[in-house]
């Protein structure tokens, strides 16, 4: 079962641009993790921010955490055509607490 | 540097063979896990140990087993391929078990069934 989901499935923007990701998921969590993967490549962490923060900066992601609305959202500043990749959200869920990733968003930064 | 490989990348096999996907962690991480991931699906977890001799079943196991014979390995099988086991698999690893543990991902094994 699916924890998190992404929205939009896909974005397409210009570079220098800021692109925007959605992340919703259903129960209580401890943590909240974004990963990005490139086409054909495994995914990579990107950032994790835990339930008591609200917001978290690296470089030109900033990741922002609702608990009271369960969603997450992750914004890349600035973009380049090098940002083009799929990026996923992963919670916690099941009796062992595993990472449950959503579907992910595609980005597409045309130069 | 550490790191965590995949083997083979691409396997084409038919229905009924049997086929082991190798993954091999040099991070010395106690936790690893399968995921498989497929259009429409994301990733979803299909095995996972948390150390030597430990394997536990993910939310898709049915069809694959692994085992974990030491800290580095943990190479997945599919008993008896099926088509719908088509799909790109992938390996991770975790210093942490839970609250916070950062999974370092494989390349990925592109698997078709024929």
């Amino acid at each position: 079962s699916q924890q998190g989901e992404e929205d939009p499935q896909a974005l397409s923007i210009q570079e220098g641009e800021n692109a925007t990701m959605n992340c919703s998921y259903k129960t209580s969590i401890n943590n909240l993790q974004w990963y990005r993967q490139n086409s054909g490549r495994g995914l990579v962490h990107l950032i994790l921010i835990r339930s008591n923060e609200r917001e978290k900066h690296s470089g030109r992601l900033r990741v922002t955490l609702d608990t009271s609305k369960k969603s997450s959202s992750l914004l890349i500043t600035a973009s380049r055509a090098a940002d083009t990749a799929s990026y996923f959200c992963a919670t916690e869920g099941g009796s062992q607490g595993n990472l449950i990733f959503g579907k992910g968003t595609k980005l597409s930064v045309k130069p | 540097d550490a790191e965590i490989t995949q083997s083979p990348r691409h396997k084409i096999t038919e229905t009924g063979r049997q086929v082991t996907l190798a993954c091999h962690q040099t991070w010395n991480h106690n936790n690893m896990f399968w995921y498989r991931q497929d259009l429409g699906h994301g990733l979803r977890l299909i095995h996972y140990s948390y150390g030597v001799q430990d394997t536990n079943k993910g939310e898709v196991s049915d069809g694959y087993s692994v085992s974990r014979s030491n800290t580095e390995d943990l190479p997945l099988t599919l008993e008896s391929a099926a088509s719908s086991q088509t799909s790109v698999y992938f390996c991770a690893s975790s210093a942490l078990r839970v609250h916070g543990g950062e999974l370092f991902f494989g390349e990925g094994s592109r698997l078709t069934v024929l």
